[in-house]
């Protein structure tokens, strides 16, 4: 069975901070994909990257920034210069090659002005 | 516009009224799968399909149905709706769910479902 964890349920800052948010992943299979999705206020999903198991290298995105490490099964996320429009429900999920998809539980991000 | 259409987006029910949510995806993708949110508890998979007349159980099957006749639609369907599916729900869809083809989700605006 796999699962993700994120164990922030909830980070509030002050804008312009940065805002690391953490995911940690089990599978046993080794070919995998992670992805972070952001739900708004206004309810909609929307992707926000996908990575591959096989493909460790870090991306950058604007002020935005992704971590992933094997060897910790971990794939933060961190937020450069947080801004209020970042607020949201962040979202990592873990899908295998058959189909399976699996969310973490979210993290509620509140970005303060 | 390339989307997913879920219909009723908001619906109040009774327990044990048979109802259907439709989903329908112009973007001729491979995979659909249908999810629900509650509250603490992230997005939890009901079923998954990988093409047509194929289908699968997620992690939260029980008291669901779906099918998946044609490529573009993926209903889901409450038997007998009882309160503990009071949710809201979210159609997904992405181009392949194989190997290094796995693309992201593209969601459905959701449907939130009341059992009373």
């Amino acid at each position: 069975a796999q699962k993700v964890t994120q164990a922030q349920t909830e980070i509030s800052v002050v804008e312009k901070e940065d805002v690391t948010l953490d995911c940690v992943y089990e599978t046993r299979d080794t070919t995998y994909y992670l992805f972070w999705y952001k739900q708004p206020p206004s309810g909609e999903l929307v992707f926000l990257i996908r990575r591959n198991s096989f493909d460790e290298q870090n991306e950058i995105s604007g002020r935005y920034s992704w971590n992933f490490q094997k060897s910790t099964s971990s794939f933060n996320f961190t937020i450069t210069a947080s801004q209020v429009v970042d607020s949201a429900v962040y979202f990592c999920a873990l899908s295998d090659h058959a189909g399976k998809s699996t969310f973490g539980d979210g993290t509620t991000l509140t970005v303060k002005p | 516009e390339a989307q997913v259409t879920q219909n009723p987006r908001y619906l109040i029910t009774v327990t044990g009224k048979k109802l259907t949510v439709t989903c329908s995806q112009n973007m001729n993708h491979e995979y659909m799968s249908w999810y629900r949110q509650d509250p603490g508890l992230g997005l939890r998979q009901i079923y998954y399909s990988m093409n047509v007349e194929v289908t699968d159980k997620g992690d939260v099957p029980e008291g669901y149905k779906v099918s998946r006749k044609e490529k573009r639609n993926f209903p889901l369907i409450l038997e007998s709706p009882s309160p503990n599916q009071t949710s809201l729900y979210f159609c997904a869809s992405t181009f392949s769910h194989r190997g290094p083809n796995t693309g992201e989700l593209f969601f459905g605006e959701g449907s939130r479902l009341t059992v009373l």
